[in-house]
């Protein structure tokens, strides 16, 4: 089936330091969206992007949507404690030309920030 | 507005016993997906739902597994004689419409089996 290869799989990082992880793809999706999930918690939505070559920014976050369709990468600038974490990236594909919201998700990376 | 809400949080089983699982979709939401999510891991999907019909169950186990969303009432997923590998995290997601804008997740439902 479809799979989404997130990297790297742990980060361990200074506060204060920029972050980047990404994405790939073997399929095209139309939309990625990124995700952030705490502890006991289901996922948050960050970011979602919906054209190729999109860069969107929210916030110290900035992720941008590959030409090709098969990648994505999310940059967390000057991070904090409170960005520690599960960082998820997920695709939508158009199932037979009539697109609905099932997502695959990446493996996910996990994100340590030291004070 | 109340999110997508799932109960039970944890929900402990022995071996045989079925598990019901339940999530009530934010207010005006029509569409239900449900994911699980094994330790380390990824969410996966299993079936997407809308008001009494089973739209996709492509990511459902064939055996055991079954989910419903009635007309009135919450979206079930239904996991009968539990096994210790069905020991994870159920995750469900509701929107209003069919592609993922609005798209919100539960806090999901941890499933151990003893």
């Amino acid at each position: 089936g479809q799979q989404l290869n997130q990297s790297p799989q742990s980060m361990f990082i200074q506060e204060g330091e920029d972050v980047s992880m990404n994405c790939t793809s073997s399929s095209i999706f139309n939309t990625w969206l990124w995700y952030k999930q705490e502890p006991g918690e289901g996922p948050v939505l960050l970011i979602a992007l919906y054209k190729a070559g999109e860069l969107t920014s929210n916030g110290r976050l900035t992720a941008q949507f590959g030409i090709t369709r098969k990648d994505s990468f999310l940059n967390i600038s000057a991070s904090i404690p409170s960005d520690v974490g599960i960082y998820f990236c997920a695709g939508q594909r158009d199932a037979g030309g009539t697109s609905y919201g099932k997502l695959t998700f990446g493996q996910g990376t996990i994100l340590t920030v030291h004070p | 507005n109340a999110g997508v809400m799932q109960n039970p949080r944890h929900l402990v089983r022995r071996r045989g016993q079925e598990a019901r699982l339940r999530c009530s979709p934010m207010k005006g939401h029509s569409h239900v997906y449900w994911y699980r999510q094994l330790p380390e891991e990824g969410l996966k999907f299993m079936v997407y739902l809308q008001k009494e019909n089973i739209i996709d169950e492509s990511g459902m186990p064939k055996e055991r597994f079954s989910a419903e969303f009635p007309k009135e009432g919450p979206s079930i997923l239904r996991i009968q004689q539990v096994v210790r590998g069905d020991s994870a995290a159920y995750f469900c997601a509701s929107s209003p419409r069919r592609d993922v804008n609005g798209y919100t997740f539960g806090s999901g439902t941890r499933l151990t089996v003893v």
